[in-house]
């Protein structure tokens, strides 16, 4: 089945630096791609989606292109933000189109 | 609007107990349903999904089962709990997931098994 590789974190920034956090996947066809944002204390949430290749998902300034022959759908933003500390979580489509495979998350963290 | 409640937030089981979570949506109808679970280190796994009353597919063979009822409703049961059932589980739902593919979760609830 499908399946995928995030970035193991904590990554670690100063408020205004460039994020990239890296994914990959491995999939039969072409999936849908999601990047999912849980807050502290919050529950999980979109950020954004991509739905063919070439497609960038945009959303707070965070952006991720599918890139299908490179299978990844790497999450960047220009400058981060105090309040962007969270945990990100990459999810393509399974096999079926009917759930998300999430992977183990990513633990941002952003000092002023 | 649509909302999304699951229960107990928080459970403490012993080993070989039995396991019921519920899980309810409301103001949607025909949704698909999910379980997943997030333990520590391993991100989130997705254990069961259902797109219809009585349809349920398991993602990953374990000691683990679910049920759907009614259409809003999605139950997550175990007759005989392990350790390694301790995590913490999140219901979700869709609607017309070909179509968005966005999940709404629920808060979760948290089970310690002992």
């Amino acid at each position: 089945g499908n399946s995928v590789t995030q970035m193991e974190g904590p990554v670690t920034l100063s408020e205004e630096a460039f994020l990239t956090i890296n994914c990959t996947y491995t999939a039969t066809g072409y999936p849908s791609l999601f990047w999912y944002v849980q807050y502290p204390g919050e529950g999980l949430q979109l950020l954004l989606k991509a739905t063919k290749a070439d497609d960038k998902g945009s959303n707070k300034g965070f952006e991720a292109t599918y890139r299908k022959e490179t299978t990844s759908f790497h999450l960047e933003k220009g400058s981060v933000q105090v309040s962007d500390s969270a945990v990100y979580f990459c999810a393509p489509s399974n096999q079926a189109g009917t759930a998300l495979i999430f992977g183990k998350g990513t633990t941002l963290s952003v000092s002023s | 609007s649509q909302t999304i409640h699951q229960w107990p937030a928080t459970l403490v089981q012993p080993v070989g107990s039995p396991l019921s979570l519920e899980c309810t949506v409301e103001g949607t109808s025909n949704p698909n349903l999910y379980w997943y679970r997030q333990a520590a280190g391993r991100g989130l796994q997705l254990l069961f999904y259902s797109v219809g009353i009585g349809q349920i597919s398991s993602e990953v063979p374990q000691n683990l089962s679910a049920s759907r009822p009614q259409d809003r409703q999605f139950i997550l049961s175990s007759k005989k709990l392990l350790l390694s059932d301790s995590g913490f589980y999140l219901c979700a739902w869709s609607a017309g997931f070909a179509n968005t593919g966005e999940l709404f979760f629920g808060e979760g609830s948290r089970l310690t098994v002992l």
